[in-house]
């Protein structure tokens, strides 16, 4: 069964570096998300991506954040500088959308360790 | 703003029970609501999605059920087994907006 995949499972990085986080979304899926999920809290959304644009974020996807579909499979999201608080497990998701969006498939996640 | 509760926060019972979860939302102006499954350390795993038009939907010993008007859904599992062991996420799609996660309920079902 076609699954979302992450790279890497577990990334450590020291405040202030940029870190970039990579999701390989379903194959025909037509939308793409980033949520994060801080430990022992809820999980959160913060950008979806349709047709190579951003389509929504929240007010958690400031300036220091990105995402970007470099090529036909690959969607990434960038966090230029970061924070003790961007320590986070960050999940992606993608769904089909054909014609609105629906069930989401979520990949494992990236836990991120910021130092 | 859409909030989503769920209740209780943890349940633990013994294995062959049937139990029901609780989700609640604050704006009944929804598209879809979707239930997963987190496991410890892992990803989430989609069980279930209702449309905002529909009143339920099954999959195997799980129902759900949803009530726009009154802003509830439940989650029913049948003859609950150790393998349903997992935290169950209530998410809720308004339009426009993406999903909106309740902080889940941590189930232990024990032999």
């Amino acid at each position: 069964e076609p699954e979302v995949t992450q790279t890497p499972s577990h990334q450590v990085t020291q405040m202030g570096q940029e870190v970039i986080l990579r999701c390989v979304p379903i194959s025909n899926h037509l939308y793409f998300y980033w949520y994060r999920q801080i430990l022992g809290q809820k999980v959160e959304f913060l950008v979806s991506f349709y047709n190579n644009e951003i389509s929504e974020k929240s007010e958690i996807f400031d300036d220091q954040f990105s995402v970007e579909r470099p090529d036909g499979s690959n969607f990434t999201l960038k966090i230029r500088s970061t924070k003790l608080e961007d320590s986070a497990m960050y999940f992606c998701a993608s769904s089909e959308g054909l014609a609105v969006p629906d069930t989401q498939y979520f990949g494992p996640g990236t836990r991120l360790t910021v130092l | 703003k859409q909030e989503v509760t769920q209740i209780p926060a943890a349940l633990s019972v013994p294995e062959g029970e049937n139990l029901v979860l609780n989700c609640s939302f604050t704006d009944s102006a929804i598209y879809n609501l979707q239930w997963f499954r987190q496991d410890p350390g892992k990803g989430l795993t989609s069980l279930l999605l209702i449309q905002s038009s529909q009143r339920e939907q099954t999959s195997g010993r799980l129902n759900a059920s949803l009530d726009k008007s009154s802003g509830r859904s439940t989650l029913y599992i049948a003859a609950s087994q150790p393998g349903d062991s997992a935290t169950y996420l209530c998410a809720v799609h308004n339009y426009g907006q993406n999903f909106v996660f309740g902080p889940g309920t941590r189930l232990s079902v024990l032999p």
